[in-house]
């Protein structure tokens, strides 16, 4: 079936570490999102990609960074630059602007990153 | 810029009670407007959604009206279920900004038997 696939689930991280959330999508689509959630708090966003080998910033990249190297694919790196890192981290993708597409994002089960 | 509000949670109900979930927007251009709903441990589904005014969307019983003249997007269903309980989400997509979604805070809702 196709979807998007986010690992690991859980992640425990000792401060200073970098670590990487992995993002694959089979459902060819062009763009691609890192979303980050707070407990109790609405979505906010990280980075985003319309195609292969280009990314832009979102409302929060700092201490953040990302890849598109390949279409299926779109890891997340937290740095240990970012101050507070602790959070539910949610990869979507969607059909390119402009195609017919009216906006709707298709979300990964997320990923819980807690820095000890 | 753009920006969603939607009512706090948590709304507490019981089954079979009637529920709406406010979410007003501001946007510069003509967004389409969502609503998405997350489970406990979940990512987000999409629950409905409606690309102009005065669009109805519907779904598994909710159902939202694209209101421009009040920029307004409120989620209603009829009688809930237990299995309603999670977090709805109101979010807008605005073409002209890439199709980012910007979403609203997020409303958490616990049905009761």
């Amino acid at each position: 079936d196709g979807g998007i696939t986010q690992s690991p689930k859980y992640l425990f991280r000792k401060e200073g570490q970098n670590v990487t959330l992995s993002c694959e999508q089979n459902l060819n689509h062009d763009a691609m999102y890192w979303y980050r959630q707070d407990p109790g708090q609405g979505l906010r966003l990280i980075y985003y990609s319309q195609i292969v080998n280009d990314f832009q910033k979102g409302d929060i990249a700092e201490g953040y960074s990302v890849s598109r190297e390949k279409k299926e694919s779109f890891p997340l790196t937290v740095t240990s630059a970012q101050k507070n890192p602790t959070a539910f981290y949610l990869c979507a993708s969607s059909i390119s602007p402009g195609t017919g597409n009216t906006g709707e994002l298709f979300f990964g089960e997320g990923s819980r990153l807690t820095v000890l | 810029g753009n920006s969603v509000t939607q009512m706090e949670g948590p709304v507490t109900l019981s089954e079979e009670a009637f529920l709406t979930i406010n979410c007003t927007y501001t946007a510069t251009g003509y967004p389409s407007l969502f609503w998405y709903v997350q489970y406990p441990g979940e990512g987000l589904q999409l629950l409905l959604k409606a690309t102009k005014a005065d669009d109805k969307g519907s779904n598994k019983g909710f159902e939202a009206t694209y209101r421009k003249e009040t920029t307004s997007f409120h989620l209603e269903k009829g009688s809930v279920q237990v299995s309603d309980s999670a977090v709805y989400f109101c979010a807008l997509s605005d073409r002209a900004a890439g199709n980012k979604l910007t979403f609203g805070g997020g409303t958490r809702v616990l049905v009761k038997p």
